[in-house]
């Protein structure tokens, strides 16, 4: 089983400021590094697909960055507003099988008016 | 087009009944997936099926059945339900290795 670690578990921000927080992955066989935007009683909604090392992929006021010699990437979002609130998820995709993605457990983020 | 859908959204049942938790996507996707979340635990695979005609175990899957009818639907089955399974369920599909998709989820109570 792949190890994929995201910290940290839970984050207070107040509106308007920025902030990031980070997913760990097993830097040997790595294919791609998914992000996925979870709200509350709603379902994980894709938001990246980071693949080459230094990369950064940007959606908005969300950006991603990729590291895969060190086996982590950033989610980044500048300005945070109220709807930014959720869980953020990474998945990582060793391309090894067809089991497809190893998810983490998420940070939860919280906007705080 | 719909995505992903499953039913039933909700459903209660008593330890030891048994359901069947139906997924199907219109995106003519090979690969569709079923999984479990839990407080704490994030999304842990149950099993999954990489093109029609197969499917495999994934990280949790005592305790449940699949079915790849055909490439649109892939069917959750628990055979005798114990409490341990109250959980949200959901469905994901994708291309081979690539981004997936969820469906909107099962809650499933197990008294």
């Amino acid at each position: 089983i792949l190890n994929v670690e995201q910290s940290p578990q839970s984050l207070h921000v107040q509106e308007g400021d920025s902030t990031n927080f980070t997913c760990s992955f097993p830097s040997s066989n790595f294919y791609a590094l998914h992000w996925y935007r979870w709200e509350t009683a709603k379902s994980p909604e894709a938001l990246f697909v980071v693949t080459l090392n230094g990369d950064e992929k940007k959606k908005g006021r969300i950006s991603a960055t990729l590291n895969t010699k060190e086996g982590y990437s950033y989610l980044y979002i500048k300005g945070s507003q109220p709807e930014d609130s959720a869980t953020y998820l990474c998945a990582f995709n060793s391309g090894g099988g067809a089991d497809g993605l190893t998810f983490g457990k998420g940070t939860h983020l919280i906007i705080q008016p | 087009n719909a995505g992903v859908t499953q039913t039933p959204k909700f459903q209660v049942l008593k330890t030891g009944q048994s359901m069947t938790l139906q997924c199907a996507q219109d995106m003519n996707h090979n690969s569709m997936y079923w999984y479990r979340q839990d407080p704490g635990m994030g999304l842990r695979l149950i099993y999954y099926s990489a093109s029609e005609g197969t499917t495999d175990k994934g990280e949790v899957p005592n305790g449940y059945n699949v079915s790849r009818l055909n490439k649109r639907e892939f069917s959750l089955r628990l055979e005798s339900a114990a409490p341990s399974q109250t959980s949200v369920y959901f469905c994901a599909s994708s291309r081979f290795q690539e981004t997936q998709y969820f469906g909107p989820g099962t809650r499933l109570l197990v008294l």
